[in-house]
């Protein structure tokens, strides 16, 4: 069964700094990868999602994530963090077409000083 | 006007007790899931269900069970109640997907339970 790692579990920035979240997967074969962003008191949201073609994918609020299929990552990143994206990020992982069910990391909570 | 509604929002309950979560959407998506969130561990598919006569045990279900009534609704059950079910349980809707296309999840509020 494929797992999904989140291995920073509570990141600290001051406003402006720059972001970077790690995600990695385990599965060998084709994959469908999703960051969800969790406001304080509120569901989850799609940031992004990779399905195929350009690596590089933009999502909304300024934010971006890397597939890197040699390194199972696809990791989350922003140039400049506002005090608003504190929450919580997650990121999943899909490997059964058509049939939707998503694998979840433990998530990071990022907490933006201003 | 939300798409994914849940109910209720909070619930505070006893141990042994019967409690059942609702799930409505009006996204007209045929595919349904249940999660619960635990601090640390994430979100955890507790059970799915493709279509109304397509129930399917997620990794978590021991001590759930569902009912999909309706294309629009999906209800998460706990015959019997104890602590340790103590979670952030959501509800979660999404379309068939194409291939690998298009399969986003769209997610409720959630509902805050508490099992003492």
């Amino acid at each position: 069964a494929q797992s999904v790692s989140q291995h920073n579990h509570h990141v600290i920035l001051s406003e402006a700094a720059s972001l970077e979240l790690g995600c990695n997967y385990s599965y060998g074969g084709t994959v469908n990868l999703f960051w969800y962003v969790q406001y304080p008191g509120q569901h989850l949201q799609l940031l992004l999602k990779y399905f195929s073609g350009d690596p590089l994918v933009k999502g909304i609020k300024g934010f971006e994530a890397e597939f890197i299929k040699s390194k199972f990552s696809f990791n989350l990143r922003k140039p400049s963090v506002q005090w608003s994206d504190t929450a919580e990020y997650f990121c999943a992982v899909n490997t059964n077409f058509g049939n939707e069910k998503l694998t979840f990391g433990t998530g990071t909570r990022l907490t933006i000083i201003p | 006007d939300a798409d994914v509604t849940q109910t209720p929002r909070n619930r505070i309950t006893k141990t042994g007790k019967r409690i059942m979560l609702e799930c409505s959407q009006t996204k007209g998506h045929d595919r349904m899931y249940w999660y619960r969130q635990d601090p640390g561990l994430g979100l955890r598919l507790i059970y799915y269900s493709f279509d109304v006569k397509d129930i399917n045990k997620g990794e978590i279900s021991d001590g759930y069970s569902v009912s999909r009534q309706a294309q629009a609704k999906f209800s998460l059950s706990l015959e019997s109640a104890i602590p340790n079910q103590t979670a952030l349980y959501f509800c979660a809707t999404s379309e068939p997907g194409q291939g690998a296309r298009d399969n986003e999840q769209f997610f409720g509020p959630g509902t805050r339970l508490t099992v003492l």
